[in-house]
């Protein structure tokens, strides 16, 4: 069974600097997806950056990227010049792609502070 | 598009009552999913769909849980009775894949309180 990890519970930045969340996976697949979902007080799941295991190239939306390492089955999440509206847990998650049509597994989450 | 619509956003109910949530995917979606969010579990998967069919139900945790999808715009996850360990936030989400996407969109979720 594919697993995810999240080992940081909790994290936090200063505004306008850089954060890196961690996230580990673990699965016998070699096309996969990989997803960060954000998730505000508002608990709405919002996606932030999704990843193809195929493509060697890291993802990268606007202030958001990633560092793939597929031999280490690591998924990080890097967020420049954090914003106040960046607080948030963030949901790590995988899908083995397939006919599991967009069936998740999530990491145990990281809540996300940002201090003005 | 609307979105993910999920009904009602708050549920307050009393151990022993029959609760009813419902979820009203994306059109043209095919494949729909609950997931269930607690503090000590998580986001769990409970259970998914495609196209109307169930395909697995592993995550359902008793005989007290049940989902249906009578067709492709509507499903309901149904616990009867329900007991305070079922209060939990409830996530309906839907996807359809289009070429390499497998992105779920999810509702906002239905918090339920056993009391």
């Amino acid at each position: 069974a594919q697993t995810v990890t999240q080992s940081q519970p909790e994290m936090s930045v200063q505004e306008a600097e850089t954060v890196t969340l961690s996230c580990t996976y673990d699965t016998s697949e070699s096309d996969y997806y990989l997803f960060w979902y954000k998730q505000p007080p508002s608990r709405q799941m919002i996606l932030v950056i999704r990843q193809e295991a195929y493509k060697q190239q890291n993802a990268t939306e606007n202030r958001f990227s990633v560092n793939f390492q597929k031999a280490a089955k690591s998924f990080s999440l890097k967020i420049s010049d954090s914003q106040l509206g960046d607080a948030a847990m963030y949901f790590c998650a995988y899908n083995a792609g397939g006919t599991s049509y967009g069936k998740l597994t999530f990491g145990q989450g990281t809540i996300l502070t940002v201090h003005p | 598009d609307a979105g993910v619509i999920q009904s009602p956003r708050h549920e307050v109910t009393e151990m022993g009552q029959e609760v009813t949530l419902r979820c009203k995917p994306i059109s043209g979606h095919n494949s729909l999913f609950w997931y269930r969010q607690t503090m000590m579990r998580g986001l769990e998967l409970l259970i998914y769909f495609n196209n109307n069919v169930p395909i697995d139900d592993s995550g359902m945790p008793e005989d007290r849980f049940s989902a249906k999808m009578p067709n492709a715009s509507f499903s309901t996850l149904k616990i009867q009775p329900s007991e305070p360990r079922d209060s939990a936030v409830y996530f309906c989400a839907s996807s359809n894949r289009q070429g390499s996407s497998t992105e779920a969109f999810f509702g906002q979720g239905t918090r339920l309180t056993v009391v």
